[in-house]
């Protein structure tokens, strides 16, 4: 398995506050990316990373920023979490921006 | 907007027979394609994958195939087994340059379950 970790597993968290999820990677890979997957939805891109200090917006980026300071860690921050947010987050990394892998995802409910 | 699109949520077939899953796509910027499984409560793992410089991939079991005159892409699945019941994704890619990252955009996912 492709080195990704995904902290924490589980959050439960109120409507209004913020919250950060981290993905760390020990594969050095180039390329990092935040989905989320909801019931109809498949997986849609948040954000992506290209290298450090590089990122840009996927297909729903709005309440969601992003930060990439090193290669290994890409975190994603719900600046004031809202109901709409509860949802599977799933992060992954590829090498040439082809086959992604996939962490074991954060489960975020906002109450 | 839905650049990439599983039209079929669901597909039941019985173990030993084929499974077709189909894919679909708008943009005509996208020159690599992808298909993903996912088990409930795990991330999705890598499957097959085809350029857009051809028409068919296979790897065991499973083959891709591409008809870009279609937007069309499928994933053949024979002979179905039970584990093979998983979700399916595709996904497609726009490609790569110095300024851009070719961003990875899945469908909705097609449910697939092989009976035994």
């Amino acid at each position: 398995d492709a080195g990704i970790t995904q902290s924490p597993r589980h959050k439960v968290t109120e409507t209004g506050t913020p919250v950060t999820l981290r993905c760390h990677q020990t594969e050095n890979h180039r390329y990092m990316y935040w989905y989320r997957q909801d019931p109809g939805h498949g997986l849609r891109l948040i954000h992506y990373s290209y290298g450090v200090k590089d990122t840009d917006k996927g297909e729903v980026s709005d309440g969601y920023s992003v930060s990439r300071s090193k290669t290994e860690d890409f975190l994603l921050t719900l600046e004031s979490a809202t109901s709409s947010q509860t949802s599977v987050y799933f992060c992954a990394i590829s090498e040439w921006d082809r086959e992604a892998f996939f962490g074991q995802g954060t489960r975020l409910t906002v109450v | 907007d839905q650049q990439v699109k599983q039209n079929s949520p669901s597909l039941s077939v019985q173990e030993g027979r084929i499974s077709i899953l189909n894919c679909d796509y708008t943009n005509s910027m996208f020159d690599y394609f992808l298909w993903y499984k996912k088990y409930p409560a795990e991330g999705p793992t890598f499957l097959i994958s085809i350029s857009s410089i051809k028409d068919k991939n296979e790897d065991g079991r499973f083959t891709v195939f591409l008809n870009k005159s279609a937007k069309h892409l499928s994933l053949h699945i024979v002979p179905s087994q039970p584990g093979d019941s998983a979700v399916y994704f595709c996904a497609a890619s726009a490609g790569s340059s110095s300024s851009n990252t070719g961003k990875l955009i899945f469908g909705q996912g097609t449910t697939l379950q092989v009976k035994p």
